[in-house]
């Protein structure tokens, strides 16, 4: 069965302090791994995906990279408006589209 | 262009009566996908369905749920009779034939169950 653990549960930053969110994965054959932000009552937003290993994506402050057995979402000098949860979540080998979470990250942004 | 919506934001009902939960997926998304995420844990997938066929219900929790998709459109999610472990938020997401695995996500519906 596949697994997605993110670590910190919750991270506490100042604005403009770098820092690095971590999503571990175990997989039967990683097909695509998801990061998603969400705000307080909305659904998920999707921000990126990754396939491979050595694979990475930038979206303004936010960088994610992947290895064979996880991948970290850098968030570089953050804003108070990077404050959310960011979701991790992995799709195996399967002949399916379904996709397995992790519990996510709360990361909240001080001024 | 409408993302996905989903109707009611919240539902509160007594343990043994009958909820409808409903998704508008992305006008034009041929993959629907129910997904619930109970207190202190994580998004779980429930079902997923191509146009009005279910690709992958392997998640449903048991027979007391039942998916249906008119006509490739709308969906419902009926949860029949409810129980108190059925509360959590209900998450519905679409994607489109051509970039399946981005899911756009719908704001959820809270199901209380009291």
């Amino acid at each position: 069965e596949d697994q997605v653990t993110q670590s910190p549960e919750a991270l506490r930053l100042q604005e403009g302090e770098s820092s690095s969110l971590n999503c571990s994965y175990t997989v039967s054959g990683l097909r695509g791994l998801f990061w998603y932000r969400q705000d307080p009552g909305k659904g998920p937003e999707f921000l990126f995906t990754l396939y491979s290993a050595g694979e990475e994506k930038e979206k303004e402050r936010l960088k994610a990279t992947l290895t064979k057995k996880e991948s970290f979402l850098h968030i570089t000098a953050p804003k108070p408006e990077d404050s959310a949860t960011y979701l991790c979540a992995v799709r195996d080998s399967g002949g399916y589209q379904k996709v397995t979470f992790g519990t996510g990250t709360k990361l909240q942004v001080i001024p | 262009e409408a993302g996905v919506t989903q109707f009611p934001s919240h539902s509160v009902i007594e343990k043994g009566q009958t909820v409808t939960l409903r998704c508008d997926p992305i006008s034009g998304h041929d993959n629907l996908y129910w997904y619930r995420r109970v207190m202190g844990k994580e998004i779980k997938f429930l079902l997923h369905f191509v146009k009005e066929s279910k690709q992958d219900e392997s998640g449903m929790p048991n027979n007391r749920f039942l998916a249906e998709r008119t006509g490739g459109t709308y969906s419902t999610l009926k949860v029949q009779p409810a129980e108190l472990e059925d509360s959590g938020v209900y998450f519905c997401a679409s994607s489109s034939a051509t970039v399946v695995y981005e899911q756009y996500f719908g704001p959820g519906t809270r199901l209380t169950v009291t």
